[in-house]
């Protein structure tokens, strides 16, 4: 699977917009882009997926550049709660596939 | 049933001890995952289960470590002879069969901490 790159952390104000990227140069074509969390102490959650259109769901949006080496994951208006580790993984979902390989993440931190 | 169990939240042990992980999964789930995590690194795969066969253990799975799903429910994982190097949170993971572009949204359970002391 594609190496992912993140910032290591980030802040954000509450109630405002978190934009977290991810640059993922060698991606395949047939690999998606993949965005869980994980609030202190708990399970990784999943949060949005994408394989080259911008999706959209209760939790989050996520941006892909046209070209695919790289995406964005938006949290619209930030709150406490989102603070946690966020992580970026490139997976096929090829019939082959069967385990996600995780990087360090990217830890937002949400200030009041 | 409304997510993934894991039993139990904590466990601390001497080492040399064995300790077994119990993870529960969601019940139309057919696919389990375990992960392994310690401090400030992401999960690391250790096995994969459909049903109740095991199809892929990562080289991290040691000849102390078992782990098994005998009717394709609920599964276990056991660590024999503990080390100080076993401490870690020990993550199950399920998800339902089939290759749609949802084939990689896993639901995780809490995790069980074991710290070896």
């Amino acid at each position: 699977d594609a190496k992912t790159t993140q910032p290591t952390s980030m802040d954000c104000a509450e109630g405002r917009a978190a934009n977290l990227p991810c640059n993922h140069s060698t991606i395949s074509g047939n690999e998606y882009v993949y965005w869980y969390r994980q609030i202190h102490s708990q399970g990784p959650q999943y949060i949005i997926h994408g394989l080259k259109n911008n999706e959209t769901n209760e939790m989050a949006s996520l941006i892909i550049t046209e070209d695919r080496k790289s995406s964005t994951l938006i949290l619209p208006h930030a709150t406490l709660r989102d603070t946690a580790v966020y992580y970026c993984i490139v997976s096929s979902n090829a019939g082959n596939n069967r385990k996600l390989i995780w990087g360090l993440g990217t830890s937002l931190a949400v200030n009041p | 049933d409304t997510g993934v169990s894991q039993d139990p939240r904590h466990k601390i042990t001497k080492r040399g001890q064995n300790v077994t992980f119990r993870c529960d999964p969601i019940s139309e789930h057919n696919r389990l995952y375990w992960y392994r995590q310690t401090l400030g690194q992401g999960p690391e795969f250790l096995t994969y289960f459909q049903n109740e066969a095991q199809l892929e253990k990562s080289r991290l799975l040691s000849d102390r470590f078992s782990a098994e799903r005998p009717k394709g429910s609920f599964s276990t994982l056991e660590i024999q002879r503990t080390e100080q190097g076993d401490s870690a949170m020990y993550l199950c993971a399920s998800r339902p069969s089939g290759g749609s572009s949802g084939a990689n949204v896993l639901t995780f359970g809490a995790g069980s901490r074991l710290t070896v002391l």
